[in-house]
């Protein structure tokens, strides 16, 4: 696509569920990320895929947070058992490197925990 | 530790003033990048200016100017002859390093409102 797709584009989830969000990246994007967008905490960064490296996952709030990116592609953010804290708008962006270029960012997915 | 202070919460003008946003940041690291972001109500975040620690000069685009003073750890952001489309939640952020864009610091955000 011509963009950076996240979906769904709204999630509402009891709590204590679990949640799959994804992030269709730009193709040819190496560099994927993801970020979240709170009242409380404002723009936080989550996590950073880089081609095959490993994962840069000091963001991640806490261990029932956790990504994967398939094929160097498509990217799938999972938060497990979600509290109420997890409300977010969670965004994710790529990049065609990791530094030093432009990165285009997703509209996001609303999540509210109920 | 890195921080992004941006005090201006919300600016009201009306269209054809000029406005500018403040943004203040805090790093130990002598290497870094500072950017500018706007995400209008649809959402997405649009990047607007990247300018790193070792490049002082100020950048005009079009409407849109930028103030790099290390001296004062300021990156301010200056729109001549605001337009309504210019209103929009506009970020200030930092990265450390040579990381480029792997991890951003935010500042808050500044949400501006255009009156025709």
């Amino acid at each position: 696509g011509a963009g950076v797709s996240q979906s769904p584009s709204n999630k509402v989830t009891e709590k204590g569920k679990d949640v799959e969000l994804r992030c269709d990246p730009i193709s040819g994007h190496t560099a994927l990320y993801w970020y979240r967008q709170s009242l409380g905490q404002g723009l936080e960064f989550l996590i950073y895929f880089q081609g095959n490296s490993a994962p840069d996952k000091s963001g991640l709030p806490s261990d029932r947070f956790s990504a994967e990116r398939t094929g160097g592609s498509v990217s799938t953010l999972t938060i497990q058992r979600t509290q109420q804290e997890d409300s977010a708008v969670y965004l994710c962006a790529s990049s065609l490197l990791a530094g030093g270029t432009e990165a285009f960012f997703g509209q996001g997915t609303r999540l509210t925990v109920v | 530790a890195q921080k992004v202070t941006q005090a201006q919460t919300e600016i009201s003008v009306v269209e054809k003033e000029d406005v500018t946003l403040d943004c203040v940041y805090e790093t130990r690291d002598t290497t870094y990048y500072l950017f500018w972001y706007k995400q209008p109500p649809s959402g997405e975040l649009v990047f607007l200016i990247r300018r790193n620690s070792f490049d002082e000069q100020n950048e005009i685009s079009g409407r849109y100017s930028w103030n790099f003073q290390k001296s004062t750890s300021s990156f301010n952001f200056t729109i001549t002859a605001s337009q309504v489309v210019d209103s929009a939640v506009y970020f200030c952020a930092l990265s450390k390093g040579n990381t480029g864009f792997q991890k951003l610091v935010f500042g808050t955000g500044t949400r501006l409102l255009v009156s025709p």
